[in-house]
């Protein structure tokens, strides 16, 4: 267990729709990181925040957007699902604004748009 | 753009044998990750590489680093079938905090 918390687990939704995934990083790290895994495009850099404030952009599409909060879990919300969109998000936190050692994985969150 | 490859993309390899991944990224970049992932699973971190000539092991993995080159290697000796899985190398993007993972690697050892 990483220590990073992901929910839900599993989603399914339908085109149109917008969904919201939730993300606890490591008690003590200060970033998350999203990453989208689909099987055409292997793991893509989405966004990533630390303590509360925007530091760097992926390629994360205009329909998506994340933030962080105060007690330093993380949303991503993605908006007029597309059936492209379905793939595995991963949350992964870090104890600084880098990866000093490594980040840390969540478990996922798969998304299917139907 | 930073653009991290992979090669092979797909290995199936005999118990027993050695093999080497190549991680080649085309821009700067001072540090180097390696992680590996079980299907359905999260990605486990296995390396982290921060300096060039960087070298390190763990069981029946190596990994090193080649700044100069742009190169990192993941080196299996003896592979045993639990080594099957997908490895990635992630790269930081240098100057910013983006980690870019490469196509990945999926690994098959054959009893």
């Amino acid at each position: 267990d990483s220590g990073v918390t992901q929910t839900p687990k599993h989603l399914i939704t339908a085109t149109g729709q917008r969904v919201t995934l939730r993300c606890s990083p490591r008690s003590g790290d200060l970033s998350v990181y999203w990453y989208q895994q689909s099987l055409d495009q292997g793991l893509q850099f989405l966004i990533q925040y630390y303590n509360g404030e925007e530091r760097a952009k992926g390629n994360i599409l205009e329909r998506f957007s994340a933030q962080q909060f105060p007690d330093l879990h993380s949303e991503l919300n993605l908006s007029s699902l597309e059936l492209g969109d379905s793939a595995l998000y991963f949350c992964a936190s870090s104890p600084g604004s880098g990866w000093n050692t490594e980040a840390f994985f969540g478990q996922g969150t798969r998304l299917t748009v139907v | 753009e930073l653009k991290v490859e992979q090669n092979p993309l797909f290995l199936s390899m005999q118990e027993g044998k050695n093999y080497t991944i190549y991680c080649n990224y085309s821009t700067t970049s001072d540090r180097l990750y390696w992680y590996r992932q079980d299907p359905g699973k999260s990605l486990e971190s296995l390396f982290v590489l921060l300096s060039n000539g960087a070298v390190k092991q763990e069981g029946r993995l190596m990994a090193s680093l080649d700044t100069k080159a742009r190169l990192s290697t993941l080196h299996i000796t003896a592979a045993v079938h639990d080594l099957s899985a997908t490895y990635f190398c992630a790269v930081r993007l240098e100057g910013t905090y983006k980690y870019i993972f490469g196509t990945g690697t999926r690994l098959k050892v054959l009893a």
